[in-house]
C-alpha cells in the first residue's frame, strides 16, 4: 500500500529564483512561530521566527509573513541557491513544546 | 563546537534490548526538550526538562520510555524492550528559559530488528 507519509509537497524551483513555502497552522493560542530547515540525516536548523505580534519579519535571504486571520504561515527565501535545497517544517508553540507542520521538499535546479 | 550535540547518532538493536541516548545541550541552556520523528514526518514532542525538573511528558512517551537530566546538564533518554515501532529519529533541541528558540542536535537514529 502507499505510504502517504513519504511523499512529501515539493517546490523545484530554478537556482536564482524566488521560493515561497506555506503552511497552515492549528492553535489560535499559538504566539510563537518558526521556520526549520533539515537536510537529510540531521537535526532541524533554524532559520527564522516571529511573534504573533508581528505579521512579517525578514532575516539575511528570508521573510517570514504571518496572517492570523486564516492560521497561515509562509516563508520566502530570495535567490535560491542549491545549498537550499532540503525539507522545511513551519513549528508553532503554543505552550512550551513545538508543534510542527508537515514538511516541505524544496528542490533547487541548477 | 558550542551547538547541542548527541550520542549515539546511529543505533542498530534486537527487538527486545534497552537502549540509552545522550544529549548535550548548548552549554547555558536550562530547557531540554526530546522529540522522535518518523520518515516524511514533522518532529513529535515527547518531554522537556527546566534544569533537572521534568515539566512535560508526552502520551506518546509510553512506561517502556524514561528520560533523565540529573544535574541540569545532559539528558539520557532509555527505551526499554524496544519494539521496531520505536524504529525512528530522536531529536533532542535545547533552549533558554526566557526565549523562544529551541536549537536541535543532529538526532540519534534508532532502528529496531
Amino acid at each position: 500500500g502507499e505510504n502517504v507519509g513519504l511523499h512529501l509537497p515539493t517546490l523545484s524551483v530554478q537556482e536564482g529564483d524566488n521560493s515561497i513555502i506555506n503552511c497552515a497552522y492549528s492553535n489560535s493560542a499559538s504566539d510563537y512561530f518558526i521556520w526549520y530547515k533539515q537536510e537529510s540525516g540531521k537535526g532541524p536548523q533554524f532559520i527564522i521566527d516571529i511573534r504573533s505580534n508581528m505579521d512579517k519579519r525578514q532575516g539575511q535571504r528570508v521573510t517570514v509573513l504571518l496572517n492570523k486571520t486564516v492560521k497561515h504561515l509562509s516563508l520566502q527565501i530570495a535567490a535560491t541557491q542549491p545549498g537550499d535545497s532540503a525539507v522545511y517544517f513551519c513549528a508553532e508553540k503554543p505552550e512550551n513544546r513545538l508543534a510542527f507542520g508537515k514538511g516541505n521538499q524544496v528542490v533547487v535546479i541548477p | 563546537d558550542t551547538g547541542v550535540s548527541q550520542n549515539p547518532r546511529h543505533k542498530i538493536t534486537k527487538r527486545g534490548q534497552n537502549v540509552t541516548f545522550r544529549c548535550d545541550p548548548i552549554s547555558e541552556h536550562n530547557r531540554l526538550y526530546w522529540y522522535r520523528q518518523t520518515l516524511g514526518q514533522g518532529p513529535e514532542f515527547l518531554t522537556y526538562f527546566q534544569n533537572e525538573a521534568q515539566l512535560e511528558k508526552s502520551r506518546l512517551l509510553s512506561d517502556r520510555f524514561s528520560a533523565e537530566r540529573p544535574k541540569g546538564s545532559f539528558s539520557t533518554l532509555e527505551i526499554q524492550r524496544t519494539e521496531q515501532g520505536d524504529s525512528a529519529m530522536y531529536l533532542c533541541a535545547s533552549s533558554l528559559s526566557y526565549q523562544e528558540t529551541q536549537y536541535f542536535g543532529p538526532g540519534t537514529r534508532l532502528l529496531v530488528l
